[in-house]
C-alpha cells in the first residue's frame, strides 16, 4: 500500500520569507499524480499544485512551486514571497492506479509579520 | 460552476439518530468520493463512485454507514444510527476521467466545503 509522510507538524515562516514543506512517499508504481491541498481554518480544501511522475519538469504555480524527485520518493512544496493568507495546513497526498487519494498528516504552516 | 456543494455545513445530533449528508458534485464529473477527516485518522476515503456505481466502499467503518448516488448531480451518506465516534468533518468531492476508460481517474479531485457532524 501506497503511503504518504510529512515529517513536519509545524512550520513557521516570515512574510515574505521562502519555506519548504517535505514530502516522502513510497510506492511500487511508476506512474502516479502527487497534489498539495491547502486547508484554511475554513476547512475548505484547495488544490495547490499537481505534479505528474512521467513529468521530469517541476510544477509551478505563481508562487508555489514542487521540487520532485522521483527517484527519491521525494515531493516538497515551496512557497515564496509567503503572504499571511498561505497561513494553514498544508497536506500533500498521492494518487496512483487505484482512485483514492492517499493524504499525508499535514503540515502546519504559520504565517508571521 | 459552483464548485461542489455539501449540506448541510454543520450537523449536531444526538446518538442513535440518523444523520444524512448531501452532495452536489461539479457538472460534468463521473467519479464522486466521501471522505472523512478526524484528528486521530485524518483523511480517509470512505467510498466512491464512477457514473454514479460504487466502486470501492472498502473504507465504510461498518455497516452503519451508507452512501447512494441515485443520479449523476447528487450523492448522499447516510450514518444510522450514528455515535459519538462518527464526530468528523465529511467531504465530498468530485472528478472527471481523461481519456480511455479503464484506469480509474488520474484527474485533480476538487473538494467541497465539507460537514461538520458532531454527535453527541
Amino acid at each position: 500500500a501506497q503511503t504518504v509522510t510529512q515529517s513536519q507538524p509545524e512550520m513557521s515562516v516570515q512574510e515574505a520569507e521562502t519555506v519548504t514543506l517535505s514530502c516522502t512517499y513510497d510506492t511500487s508504481e511508476s506512474d502516479y499524480y502527487l497534489f498539495w491541498y491547502k486547508q484554511p481554518p475554513s476547512r475548505q480544501m484547495i488544490l495547490v499544485i499537481r505534479q505528474e511522475a512521467y513529468k521530469q519538469q517541476n510544477a509551478t504555480e505563481n508562487r508555489f512551486s514542487v521540487n520532485f524527485q522521483k527517484a527519491a520518493k521525494s515531493f516538497s512544496l515551496k512557497i515564496s514571497d509567503s503572504q499571511l493568507g498561505d497561513a494553514a495546513m498544508y497536506f500533500c497526498a498521492y494518487h496512483g492506479t487505484a482512485s483514492k487519494l492517499t493524504f499525508g498528516t499535514g503540515t502546519r504552516l504559520q504565517v508571521t509579520l | 460552476d459552483a464548485g461542489v456543494i455539501q449540506s448541510p455545513r454543520h450537523e449536531v445530533t444526538e446518538m442513535g439518530q440518523e444523520v444524512t449528508l448531501r452532495c452536489k458534485p461539479i457538472s460534468g464529473h463521473d467519479y464522486l468520493f466521501w471522505y472523512r477527516q478526524t484528528m486521530m485518522r485524518g483523511l480517509e476515503l470512505l467510498i466512491y463512485f464512477n457514473n454514479n456505481v460504487p466502486i470501492d466502499d472498502s473504507g465504510m467503518p461498518e455497516d452503519r454507514f451508507s452512501a447512494k448516488m441515485p443520479n449523476a448531480s447528487f450523492s448522499t451518506l447516510k450514518i444510522q444510527p450514528s455515535e459519538p465516534r462518527d464526530s468528523a468533518v465529511y467531504f465530498c468531492a468530485s472528478s472527471f476521467e481523461v481519456g480511455t476508460g479503464g484506469s480509474p481517474s488520474r484527474e485533480t479531485q476538487y473538494f467541497g466545503p465539507g460537514t461538520r457532524l458532531l454527535v453527541l
